[in-house]
């Protein structure tokens, strides 16, 4: 099955400075890579995906990027702010009709210091 | 539209007891989802469902049993609970099959604690 690594696993940066998330997967067939974020005690929400046709996507701030050869992405938040305190998971999907399912990496806790 | 909502949301029991978590969602999507959510280990898929009657297990069934008799329910239950099932339990569910996935609308989550 698919096996999704994310690094790292705590992150903090100074507010107005940029993250980034690293994430690799195993399988080739993965075609589907999204980013959700949690909030402390909230429940994960969808914050960016790509797929595997894509090699980059923006939506203001956030950005993630896709090396299909090395298989790995990355989310890219720029110009942090303290509500982007959260933690960050990334996960990678194959496309087996009827078998649509999620593997997610461990997560990142990202903290922003004002 | 109360959309995707679980219960209990909070719940304590003993080594042994059955537990069953509930997942109700108003959208009619097809797709449902159970994981659980532990340090370090992330999200990790229990089991899932594709539509009523139909379901699938996920990286870690074991100990666990799903149901889905009604496209809008899919509870969770924990036969008999054990120490290492402590953790936080989430509900999803998304709308589209297909080529590819779509976006997974989580539940608020069901922190279970099993002493």
């Amino acid at each position: 099955g698919e096996n999704v690594e994310q690094h790292p696993s705590t992150l903090s940066v100074q507010e107005g400075d940029s993250a980034v998330i690293k994430c690799t997967y195993s399988d080739s067939a993965s075609n589907y890579f999204p980013w959700y974020k949690q909030e402390l005690g909230k429940r994960p929400q969808l914050i960016i995906d790509i797929r595997s046709n894509v090699g980059e996507k923006k939506d203001q701030r956030i950005a993630v990027t896709l090396n299909k050869t090395a298989k790995h992405f990355s989310l890219h938040i720029t110009e942090t702010q303290p509500e982007d305190s959260a933690v960050y998971f990334c996960a990678a999907s194959q496309p087996n009709f009827g078998n649509e399912k999620l593997t997610f990496g461990t997560g990142t806790r990202l903290t922003i210091i004002p | 539209d109360a959309g995707i909502t679980q219960s209990p949301r909070y719940k304590i029991t003993e080594t042994g007891r059955q537990v069953t978590l509930m997942c109700h969602q108003t959208w009619s999507h097809s797709y449902m989802f159970w994981y659980r959510q532990d340090l370090g280990h992330g999200l990790r898929l229990i089991y899932y469902s594709a539509a009523a009657d139909i379901t699938d297990k996920g990286e870690v069934p074991d100990g666990y049993v799903v149901s889905r008799s009604k496209t809008e329910n899919f509870p969770l239950t924990l036969e008999s609970a054990t120490r290492s099932q402590t953790s936080v339990y989430f509900c999803a569910s998304r709308p589209t099959r297909g080529f590819g996935t779509g976006e997974l609308f989580f539940g608020e989550g069901s922190r279970l604690t099993v002493l």
